[in-house]
């Protein structure tokens, strides 16, 4: 199973938008309605920011959004702030009972 | 609160054993379907395997990087889980996460136990 594809960086100034994707195939990505996005800071656990494409977890502020087209997810974050600079991951259920992650993209705040 | 708190990571020479462990507490341990994930140093996330609730037959999947080295177990009475790693190859060497695997996401996962193997 390949790692989902995401670009390596991204970055923008506190108050902009940044939109990261995620590129799978139709047997994950584009074949289930089960991606999820992680956010890590550095030496820390990942914490989860949206599951099933669009959902927030209570306490996740309305700023992160999700969206999924074909086979490539995307985690918008708008408004960006100096707290939102990390590494953030997608993932996705690859049938048969298992799961592939994204490669990873580091959030810079400029 | 959820937490989940692993141990048992250390420094193993290629084709030792060892293993770590996930204390649970805050939730109803017995009902959750849990999953490892690793991370090997400067890189991404993997999904190393998970193992089902007694309810839907206690059975365990694995990555295929993994997969006849691993094995993942859980004691519902102490409201731990496993994971034996036998053989291991010096790039299994990780942070290893448990993680409440929920409908198909991973919330929350444990703070990660670090597995260093090299001779």
């Amino acid at each position: 199973q390949s790692a989902l594809t995401q670009p390596p960086s991204a970055s923008g100034s506190p108050g902009q938008s940044v939109t990261i994707s995620c590129t799978g195939t139709s047997s994950d990505v584009g074949g289930y309605n089960y991606v999820s996005w992680y956010q890590q800071h550095p030496g820390k656990a990942p914490k989860l920011m949206i599951y099933e494409v669009t959902k927030r977890p209570s306490g996740v502020p309305d700023r992160f959004s999700g969206s999924k087209s074909g086979n490539t997810a995307s985690l918008t974050v708008s408004g960006l702030q100096a707290g939102d600079e990390a590494d953030y991951y997608c993932s996705s259920y690859a049938g048969s009972t298992s799961y592939v992650f994204g490669t990873g993209t580091k959030v810079t705040v400029l | 609160e959820v937490q989940l708190v692993e141990s048992g990571g250390g420094l193993v020479k290629p084709g030792g054993s060892l293993r770590l462990s996930c204390a649970a507490s805050g939730f109803t341990f017995s009902d959750a379907w849990m999953s490892w994930v690793r991370q090997a140093p400067g890189k991404g996330l993997e999904w190393v395997g998970h193992i089902r609730s007694k309810a839907y037959g206690g059975t365990t999947d694995y990555a295929a990087p993994v997969k006849g080295r691993f094995t993942i177990s859980r004691d519902d009475s102490e409201n731990t889980l496993y994971l034996q790693m036998n053989s291991l190859k010096t790039e299994d060497t990780a942070v290893y996460y448990c993680s409440w695997e929920y409908n198909n996401w991973f919330d929350p996962w444990g703070q990660g136990t670090l597995v260093t193997v090299s001779s």
